[in-house]
């Protein structure tokens, strides 16, 4: 069983460009997170898919973000114009809910850095 | 919105000692999650809680869900060096049917062998 994985790990963007980012989740799964971190913080919430349900996205997701899980496996995260500001880790997280149980997994992030 | 006041920020303790660590919340919650994370990579999972007053072990490492649904503990017997990295706390809120965690500040330890 492969867990979560991320694609690229590493990202490295000027100011303006876009950037996507791709997260496969541990196959079977039926939800898919987002989240970000930034330097010496916890990861912060950003928006969840239930199969191709984009269920809730969170106020940190500003107009310039976009996120798709467009046949409810893989998913993309899309920042448009970056910022300085945007530079984080970008954590992607998927999870099997099974009644009131629900236990996220983890992929391995991708480190953006916008110049 | 909800927050979780996660402590001690750090530790640095000799190889072989017990540690300790908590997360506080005035916020109710279903799920208490414990993850470690090393530089550079996603949060790994260590336990989790799914019920309160649960008590659950995962080899040195113990965790209680709070009675109150709003704390819970993690408890590392005999450290060792590998040991080493951030461990945060992470709860599922009660309120509203959301999935998403809310994350402590995280709790950096540093063992000294």
């Amino acid at each position: 069983d492969t867990g979560v994985s991320q694609n690229p790990r590493h990202k490295i963007t000027k100011r303006g460009q876009n950037v996507t980012f791709r997260c496969d989740p541990i196959s079977e799964h039926n939800r898919l997170y987002w989240y970000r971190q930034t330097l010496g913080q916890g990861p912060e919430f950003l928006t969840y898919f239930q199969n191709e349900a984009q269920l809730e996205k969170s106020r940190l997701l500003s107009d310039r973000f976009s996120a798709e899980r467009p046949k409810g496996s893989f998913s993309t995260l899309e920042i448009q114009r970056t910022e300085q500001g945007d530079s984080a880790m970008y954590l992607c997280a998927s999870s099997l809910r099974s009644g009131s149980r629900e236990t996220q997994y983890f992929g391995p992030g991708t480190r953006l850095l916008v110049l | 919105g909800q927050q979780l006041n996660q402590s001690p920020q750090s530790m640095f303790i000799q190889e072989g000692e017990d540690v300790s660590m908590n997360c506080t919340s005035s916020s109710i919650f279903n799920t208490w999650l414990w993850y470690k994370q090393e530089p550079g990579e996603g949060p790994v999972l260590l336990i989790a809680l799914y019920k309160a007053g649960e008590l659950t072990s995962n080899g040195r490492l113990t965790a209680q869900f709070g009675i109150t649904r709003k704390d819970s503990f993690l408890n590392i017997s005999a450290s060792i060096p590998s040991d080493v990295g951030i461990y945060f706390c992470a709860g599922q809120p009660g309120s509203g049917n959301t999935g998403k965690l809310i994350f402590g500040q995280g709790t950096t330890l540093q063992v000294k062998p």
